[in-house]
């Protein structure tokens, strides 16, 4: 139990164009979902939660015109990359919560190039 | 909020030879810790985690992990060694879900084996 997916595992994209990215928990519900990004040879930085039913809250420094999250299921997050740029080009992961400790569980990750 | 270092960047081993993996993390109240492994390109794959209870943690592929409270540390150890063994390997801090379940990452520790 508790299978995260993420589709598309991978996209590329040219630049000016938007990408979206879902996240979904595949055998429980979550009304949190969290959204991070890792850089090439970098850690893995949160870049924000994703609330179903309200807005999602962004970390400091991540643009939230940019990066469109929405939740618009207990099993369904997106995230969107508006307006994609070459500085864009990462890999994406999600999380989604669950148990008594709020444990958070991986999708597999989208990788993003931005051409 | 919470902080993780993890003060070695690369690490390597011979086969068969035992590893220590440091962790040391900055966290206000007790924390929940994790240990994750991520080979090139791919997701994230949980080692172990500690939650309460027990402080010697037991995870997947014969690894273990100590938190030790007064030394702010967690870190992962492994008897021996094995090839596979070779990959990025990040500490994680997770505050608690009243204070907003979010997960910080170390930069990571890339473990080389030689044979």
């Amino acid at each position: 139990g508790a299978v995260v997916s993420q589709h598309p595992s991978w996209v590329i994209c040219k630049s000016g164009t938007s990408v979206k990215i879902e996240c979904r928990s595949l055998d429980f519900q979550a009304t949190t979902m969290f959204w991070y990004r890792q850089f090439p040879k970098q850690s893995l930085m949160l870049m924000a939660t994703s609330n179903e039913g309200s807005k999602a809250t962004y970390e400091q420094g991540v643009e939230k015109d940019k990066f469109l999250i929405n939740h618009a299921s207990l099993t369904l997050s997106t995230l969107t990359v508006t307006s994609a740029h070459p500085e864009d080009s990462s890999f994406y992961i999600c999380s989604a919560p669950r148990g008594s400790y709020n444990e958070q569980f991986f999708g597999p990750g989208t990788r993003l190039t931005v051409l | 909020a919470q902080s993780v270092t993890q003060p070695d960047i690369h690490i390597t081993v011979s086969e068969g030879a035992s590893l220590e993996l440091r962790c040391n993390y900055s966290y206000g109240a007790t924390p929940y810790l994790f240990w994750y492994v991520q080979s090139p390109g791919q997701g994230l794959q949980l080692l172990l985690k500690y939650f309460s209870g027990d402080t010697l943690v037991q995870g997947i592929k014969g690894f273990e992990a100590e938190f030790k409270r007064s030394q702010s540390s967690f870190n992962l150890r492994k008897p021996s060694v094995h090839w596979s063994d070779a990959a990025e390997y990040f500490c994680a801090v997770g505050a608690r879900p009243e204070y907003g379940n979010k997960l910080v990452f170390g930069a990571g520790t890339i473990l080389r084996v030689k044979s």
